[in-house]
């Protein structure tokens, strides 16, 4: 169990520019969890998918952010026509979900930072 | 979503024990109360959970008050590497909303003197 991997682990951009982020899960969890954490502040939701299916989209997300699990394995987060306010920390987080309406443990990556200049 | 209330900042020395406060007062009956926190640099990392009954690991405990309306993370023995946000979380699964659909606050920052 190598845990949660992200790749780049920066990502120095300018504006306009288009960028995708990789997240690995650990390999048997079927839920994967995308956040975003700027300075000073917690994480906050962006989407989440259970194996290939996108199940929740935040608001937060505008239309320039599109997320993928082609095979329910790995995640791309994919941020379009960059804007400096685009700039924070892409977390990624997998969980192994049992449909027993049980809470979820969420293990998280260390991350991809994004500087958008 | 639930709030919970957090001090923006505590202070322990090494080796002695930590109790670091949360309040929910709103919260409800499936919530379950989450502790991650988070070290310089890095992702969250889960601590601990509980839904009514005090709970244990091997990294902290929780105690949970009888009307489920506040919560305490215990740090038994605290050392330098224990010097983090922590993060006090309520998550449940009301409108079909996943468990792991977590609200973070701006946490508690824990500095553990040597």
């Amino acid at each position: 169990d190598t845990g949660v991997s992200q790749d780049p682990r920066h990502k120095i951009t300018k504006r306009g520019q288009n960028v995708t982020f990789r997240c690995d899960p650990i390999s048997e969890h079927n839920r994967l969890y995308w956040y975003r954490q700027t300075l000073g502040q917690g994480p906050e939701f962006l989407t989440y998918f259970q194996n290939e299916a996108q199940l929740e989209k935040s608001r937060l997300l505008s239309d320039r952010f599109s997320a993928e699990r082609p095979k329910g394995s790995f995640s791309t987060l994919e941020i379009q026509r960059t804007e400096q306010g685009d700039s924070a920390m892409y977390l990624c987080a997998s969980s192994q979900w049992h449909n027993r309406g049980t809470n979820e443990k969420l293990f998280f990556g260390s991350g991809t930072q994004l500087s958008v200049l | 979503d639930a709030k919970t209330t957090q001090p923006n900042s505590m202070e322990s020395n090494e080796e002695e024990p930590v109790h670091l406060p949360c309040n929910h007062s709103t919260i409800s009956g499936t919530d379950y109360i989450h502790w991650y926190r988070q070290l310089p640099s890095q992702g969250p990392e889960y601590v601990i959970h509980g839904l009514t009954s005090n709970v244990n690991n091997r990294m902290a405990s929780l105690a949970i008050a009888e009307d489920r309306k506040s919560s305490t993370l215990i740090l038994h023995r605290a050392t330098l590497r224990d010097a983090a946000v922590y993060y006090c979380i309520l998550s449940g699964s009301a409108g079909g909303t996943s468990y792991g659909k977590l609200t973070f606050g701006q946490g508690t920052i824990l500095t553990v003197h040597p």
